[in-house]
């Protein structure tokens, strides 16, 4: 699996885009990027998946760049509930369609009043 | 909205107790999977399950066993406590059949039970 890299925190004002960038420069052709965060004391929380093509859903955008090196999850209007700890994963389908997720250390976004 | 229940937020034991965490989703997914979260180790795999009565050992199977009875329902057991096994427990489940479309790693967490194991 592709390793991923993301900075290790990040503040944001509130009421303002939040952009979490991930590079993941040794991906190959048919992992996902995935997005997951989790929020302190709770269970992670699943954002958003995309291959190549940019996804939007209710939470946030994926954007991915078309070499496939790096995404960006960005979060349109941050809120003070948007602080947790963002997680950047990147794997291929296990085909039978149940395998384990592992975390790095992920960004720590800091929403700010 | 999926939604993914774990029987207890907070539970503490003795050591050499046996202990039950319960799990129930409402999805109907197919995958379910027990992980424990420590500080500094990050999300580990203790057992998973593809379907009813079947069960497949993750990466940290030893000291747990795990039960599946029923679709929606997927128990973690600790056969005897030890104080290392003081975690945060956390239950997820994920829907079979998404493979090709990224779904193998689209999976719905509980809200944790962090076990303290005195």
């Amino acid at each position: 699996d592709a390793k991923t890299t993301q900075p290790p925190s990040m503040d944001c004002a509130e009421g303002r885009a939040a952009n979490l960038p991930c590079n993941h420069s040794t991906i190959s052709g048919n992992e996902y990027v995935y997005w997951y965060r989790q929020i302190h004391s709770q269970g992670p929380q699943y954002i958003i998946h995309g291959l190549k093509n940019n996804e939007t859903n209710e939470m946030a955008s994926l954007i991915i760049t078309e070499d496939r090196k790096s995404s960006t999850l960005i979060l349109p209007h941050a809120t003070l509930r948007d602080t947790a700890v963002y997680y950047c994963i990147v794997r291929a389908d296990s085909g039978g369609g149940a395998d384990g997720l592992t975390f790095g250390k992920g960004t720590h976004l800091i929403i700010q009043p | 909205d999926v939604k993914v229940t774990q029987s207890s937020r907070y539970l503490v034991k003795r050591t050499g107790e046996k202990v039950f965490l319960e799990c129930v989703q409402d999805m109907d997914h197919e995958n379910m999977f027990w992980y424990r979260q420590d500080p500094g180790l990050g999300l580990r795999l203790i057992y998973f399950s593809y379907d009813v009565k079947m069960k497949e050992k993750g990466d940290i199977p030893e000291g747990y066993s795990v039960s599946r009875e029923k679709k929606e329902r997927f128990s973690l057991i600790l056969e005897s406590a030890s104080t290392n096994q003081t975690s945060m427990y956390l239950c997820a489940s994920s829907l079979y059949g998404l493979a090709g479309k990224g779904g193998s790693y689209t999976q719905y967490f509980g809200p944790g039970t962090r076990l303290t194991v005195l």
